[in-house]
């Protein structure tokens, strides 16, 4: 079970780049590592999900080294509304056991005016 | 994408009293859905997976028969917390994987038992 690293919290400013990294050190070779975002008394959404180097979508970019012992999730141009906390999660696709999603600690992203 | 839905959104009880939460997929099947609770502040913690036409199967420390799971049908899971305490208070989350692994949450229930 690959357990992450985040930090827990983070502070920006509104329309500035914002990048989180989570360390992955054990991550294994079928693992995904997936972001997830979760505003107060609300389920976590997903952002994007990569296996390696980049992936981007509308709303963010998942940046993976050769290692894929960490990963960055930017958000480009953050707003109010992405206050929120940010989990990183890796695991198994070829599996469908929760257990292989564990959720750490987060981060807690606050978008100052 | 897949949408999961959780009903109710917040449930207050008193001390001793059962709750049901159900969590059903509105677009997809799931043959197995997992439960979450969450504390304030903290992250998601996992309490057991529900398997549709079998028993579930619970995290350590997790009571099976304080937290009744019932997999009803392929769109339907329900979560019972019987005779609840205020310690029980929390915010419960269920989520499902769709056919391609991708893991979709309902939007969670509010318990307050007091």
């Amino acid at each position: 079970l690959a357990k992450t690293t985040q930090p827990i919290s983070m502070d920006s400013y509104e329309g500035q780049e914002v990048n989180i990294t989570c360390s992955h050190n054990n991550i294994a070779t079928n693992d995904y590592i997936t972001w997830y975002q979760q505003f107060p008394s609300q389920g976590p959404r997903f952002i994007i999900q990569g296996y390696k180097t980049k992936v981007t979508n509308e709303v963010a970019s998942l940046f993976i080294p050769a290692d894929r012992k960490s990963s960055t999730l930017s958000l480009p141009r953050v707003s109010l509304s992405d206050t929120a906390v940010y989990y990183c999660l890796v695991g198994d696709m070829e599996k469908t056991g929760a257990n292989n999603l564990f959720f750490g600690t987060g981060t807690r992203l606050t978008v100052i005016p | 994408g897949a949408v999961v839905s959780q009903h109710p959104s917040r449930v207050i009880c008193k001390s001793g009293t059962s709750v049901k939460i159900e969590c059903r997929s509105l677009d997809f099947q799931a043959t197995t859905m997992f439960w979450y609770r969450q504390f304030p502040k903290q992250s998601l913690m996992l309490m057991a997976t529900s398997n549709e036409g079998s028993k579930a199967t619970y995290e350590q420390g997790v009571e099976k028969d304080k937290f009744l799971i019932n997999h009803a049908s392929l769109t339907l899971s329900t979560l019972t917390v019987t005779s609840a305490h205020p310690e029980d208070s929390s915010f419960y989350i269920c989520s499902a994987p769709t056919s391609a692994n991708e893991q979709f949450f309902g939007p969670g229930t509010r318990l307050t038992v007091l």
